[in-house]
């Protein structure tokens, strides 16, 4: 079955404490990203990744880092999480431009 | 920066009624527009992707539009049923990124 999983599906965590979400996807796209949603304002991309070993920016990079070592894995980063990241994180890879979503982590950040 | 907005935010309607939902965005310079459908605490499912050579897409019940030039897209539900109450969402695919209107609550009330 064709799917993006990611983990944990849940964290509570504390400000500074490195923290990584992962992500994988089984469908071998070349194409996969980082958002996050919050209310109000929607899903802004964080990271995206055209390949492997290539990575950019997207809208809200600030306090973000990712990899992309194997095509199948893109897991997301936080060094020193703060309050304000606090929300609602899916990872998402793309053939053709059609986008699959993973089932969502929700991050809480004291 | 590409802005996409989706009105109304909110929307309710009976049982087998057609309706329609409302997408527009600021640059025109687009390769494609998805829509996606997001059940509570779940992640996104594509619903339809209409690249920009294109004016419309058709699945099942839903049938999408889209109007490049003007900045529009809509997306059309025929004969409403209370399964199809969720947020659907518009994402552009601009450049390398993907950039997402609010989304809109549909409520179908049996």
């Amino acid at each position: 079955e064709a799917q993006v999983t990611q983990n944990p599906r849940y964290l509570i965590t504390v400000t500074g404490k490195k923290l990584t979400v992962t992500c994988s996807q089984n469908m071998n796209h070349e194409y996969m990203s980082w958002y996050r949603q919050d209310p109000g304002l929607g899903l802004r991309q964080i990271y995206y990744s055209m390949n492997v070993e290539v990575t950019d920016k997207g809208d809200v990079p600030e306090g973000y880092k990712v990899s992309r070592k194997e095509k199948r894995n893109f897991p997301l980063i936080l060094e020193s999480p703060s309050p304000n990241q606090t929300s609602l994180y899916f990872c998402a890879s793309s053939l053709a431009d059609r986008s699959y979503f993973g089932p969502g982590t929700r991050l809480t950040v004291l | 920066k590409q802005e996409v907005t989706q009105i109304p935010a909110a929307l309710s309607v009976p049982e087998g009624e057609n309706l329609v939902l409302n997408c527009s965005f600021t640059d025109s310079a687009i390769y494609n527009l998805q829509w996606f459908r997001q059940d509570p605490g779940k992640g996104l499912t594509s619903l339809l992707l209409i690249q920009s050579s294109q004016r419309e897409q058709t699945s099942g019940r839903l049938n999408a539009s889209l109007d490049k030039s003007s900045g529009r897209s809509t997306l059309y539900i025929a004969a409403s049923q209370p399964g199809d109450s969720a947020t659907y969402l518009c994402a552009v695919a601009t450049g390398n990124q993907f950039y997402f209107g609010t989304g809109t609550s549909l409520t179908v009330i049996p």
